[in-house]
């Protein structure tokens, strides 16, 4: 089977640096994937690593440690917009790719 | 790139009352389907996938069931909702190639 851990909650200031951890179990890896979910609204993709280090997309960065089952996104210059929840998620193997959802972290950001 | 609909975007439904919501997909062809459902506040749940049409599996026994007359068209149905069956169901999809899953803008439904 396939389980994720992540925090329930974090909390950080406009403007700061927030990291958000994801460890995961699976009987066969193939990528870490991280999505972004506002209260109300779908998920929308942010990020997906295969290969061990840092990716980086503007105001975000996503991390893998394959040898450690870990990875982190890093958010930087955060902004009140940037509330919303963290899913990290690994896919399945086979045809259908099916998606494996952490239970989500749930960012604040304070003024 | 994709783009999902569904319908509708809200929907209050007495208990046993029949359930339909329908997602389309539009800007690929030959995608991966798939129905999940999030309680508030919780993670997303995967109910459905579908690789091809007709092909349906189901990730949980429950009291809803998945169609795919269309190669981009997935149905979500039951025949009498539960107060369970409460929460946001959102459609998703994907290309076979592609790790990145796109999501439609989802239907609340709440059950009373």
């Amino acid at each position: 089977g396939q389980s994720l851990e992540q925090p329930s909650e974090v909390t950080a200031v406009e403007g700061a640096i927030v990291q958000i951890n994801c460890t995961y179990q699976t009987s066969g890896f193939y990528g870490l994937s991280w999505y972004q979910q506002h209260d109300g609204g779908a998920p929308t993709f942010l990020s997906y690593n295969a290969l061990d280090g840092l990716e980086e997309t503007g105001r975000f960065s996503s991390f893998l440690s394959r040898s450690d089952s870990y990875g982190y996104l890093l958010l930087q210059e955060l902004q009140m917009k940037d509330s919303a929840s963290y899913f990290c998620a690994v896919p399945r193997s086979g045809a259908a790719r099916q998606l494996t959802f952490g239970s989500g972290t749930q960012l604040t950001v304070l003024p | 790139s994709q783009t999902i609909h569904q319908w509708p975007a809200t929907l209050v439904q007495p208990v046993g009352s029949p359930l339909s919501l329908e997602c389309t997909v539009e800007g690929t062809s030959n995608p991966n389907l798939y129905w999940y459902r999030q309680a508030a506040g919780r993670g997303l749940q995967l109910l459905f996938y579908s690789v091809g049409i007709g092909q349906i599996s189901s990730e949980v026994p429950q009291n809803l069931s998945a169609s795919r007359p269309q190669d981009r068209q997935f149905i979500l149905s039951s025949k009498k909702l539960l107060l369970s069956d409460s929460g946001f169901y959102l459609c998703a999809c994907n290309r076979p190639d592609q790790e990145t899953q796109y999501f439609g803008p989802g239907t609340r439904l709440l059950v009373l």
